[in-house]
């Protein structure tokens, strides 16, 4: 059974339409995450949920919005989509927040903006 | 905030010979450095990690030492195999500020057989 699990896998839409991706995990973590991989691989985190509340926020455009509906699922809403946005999106958890805590990814969604 | 710097970004060897990456972290606040190992179409996996209260930690051929005091740490592979061909990732993080990793920008290992 996949760990975190996220869909779509690949995801090709044009500039200007609004997008999901869905991601869920059943390790029984009570923390996820959003990463975002650049086309040099570089990895930037976006958000992190524990319980549900959202715990990391960075600097992201407000076009991008979490939805974590219960602490086994975060999903990603991206609004009015740019070509900037193409990338690979990671989806992770991990037990515990306060830090120190080994991250397991999904195979990751890749976003290609026309 | 923190950075990571990671070297060098392509390394190549050969089959059998060892392999090792190094990164460096610039918040001395730093306390937990994991290395993930990223296959193709795939997301990254963790391989080991270590803790500042620890300098040296290994798991088969695999070996990750810390030095504090220069801010830097490295991973070593040994007896590497066309297995180990992948893009390898280190990362850092500060307890007090979450769960937030800060990643290296990552060495693609080709090992030829």
């Amino acid at each position: 059974d996949t760990a975190v699990s996220q869909t779509p896998k690949y995801l090709v839409t044009q500039m200007g339409n609004d997008k999901s991706i869905k991601c869920e995990q059943n390790l029984g973590h009570d923390t996820m995450y959003w990463y975002k991989q650049d086309s040099k691989k570089f990895l930037k985190i976006m958000f992190s949920y524990n319980n549900k509340e959202l715990i990391i926020n960075e600097t992201v455009p407000n076009r991008f919005s979490p939805k974590s509906p219960d602490k086994a699922h975060l999903n990603l809403h991206i609004n009015s989509l740019e070509l900037g946005d193409s990338a690979v999106y990671f989806c992770a958890s991990s037990q515990g927040w306060q830090g120190n805590s080994p991250l397991h990814f999904g195979n990751g969604t890749r976003l290609t903006v026309t | 905030g923190e950075n990571v710097e990671q070297h060098p970004s392509t390394l190549s060897v050969q089959e059998g010979d060892s392999a090792v990456i190094k990164c460096t972290y610039s918040d001395s606040a730093s306390n937990y450095f994991p290395w993930y190992k990223q296959e193709l179409g795939k997301g990254p996996q963790l391989i080991i990690d270590i803790r500042s209260n620890v300098g040296e930690k290994k798991d088969q051929r695999i070996a990750v030492t810390l030095n504090k005091t220069a801010k830097h740490f490295s991973l070593h592979i040994t007896e590497t195999q066309p297995e180990d061909s992948a893009v390898y990732f280190c990362a850092a993080s500060i307890k007090a500020a979450g769960n937030k990793l800060t990643f290296g920008g990552g060495t693609r290992v080709l090992v030829k057989p």
